[in-house]
């Protein structure tokens, strides 16, 4: 049962585009990332936030940019996608104080940009 | 800089038959180590961890994983595997504090009849 949600699970879009993927928990985690996955490859850190007004980048470098204005909702926007941007996007959170370090994802965003 | 290798890409199975799947790491000190399994289609979920103390851990759905320093592994086992088990497996690190954990690329498990 999951309690990160993300949506949508599969988008196809034309290259210029704007888009945002959304990821919402109900656990109050103040952490919360973003990974991109290729198939294949391992998940690679391209934002994170550790409470709300706070986002940092991760350790791949993203075009892409994020925003937590909530605690629960952590939003991940492309401005103009490209096909370089297509992959699958995993949301996740921990928690903070005397967390074990587990991260809980949602089922993934899968983008397609033609 | 730590570093995560699971040095097999795809492993095929009997259903039945034994697994281990390997990683090694490296990291300056005891890195805290996970496994973590995604099914198609799914997000990823924790088997196992672990932080400090026994060295062979228990996680979930039978698998356990054994923490070995002098080889910098942390080797993932089941006794016998099931046909639900055919996913993709993560090892993964992450220093103490700091849950921008490091994956590996994943090990692909088939289970074949």
């Amino acid at each position: 049962e999951a309690d990160i949600y993300q949506t949508p699970r599969y988008l196809v879009i034309g290259t210029g585009k704007k888009i945002t993927l959304e990821c919402s928990q109900t656990m109050g985690h103040d952490k919360m990332y973003w990974y991109q996955q290729d198939p294949g490859m391992e998940l690679h850190l391209i934002h994170y936030s550790y409470g709300v007004n706070s986002t940092e980048k991760g350790d791949l470098s993203s075009e892409s940019t994020v925003s937590r204005i909530r605690t629960e909702h952590f939003p991940l926007t492309l401005e103009s996608a490209r096909p370089s941007h297509t992959s699958q996007y995993l949301c996740a959170s921990s928690e903070s104080q005397g967390g074990t370090g587990e991260l809980f994802f949602g089922e993934g965003s899968r983008l397609t940009v033609l | 800089a730590q570093s995560v290798t699971q040095p097999d890409i795809h492993i095929t199975v009997s259903e039945g038959a034994s697994l281990e799947l390997r990683c090694n790491y490296s990291y300056g000190a005891t890195p805290y180590l996970f496994w973590y399994v995604q099914s198609p289609g799914q997000g990823l979920q924790l088997l196992l961890k672990y932080f400090s103390g026994d060295t062979l851990v228990q996680g979930i759905k039978g698998f356990e994983a054994e923490f070995k320093r002098s080889q910098s592994s942390f080797n993932l086992r089941k006794p016998s595997v099931h046909w639900s088990d055919a996913a993709e497996y993560f090892c993964t690190i992450s220093n103490f504090g700091n849950e921008k954990l490091t994956f590996g690329t994943g090990t692909r498990l088939t289970i074949i009849p």
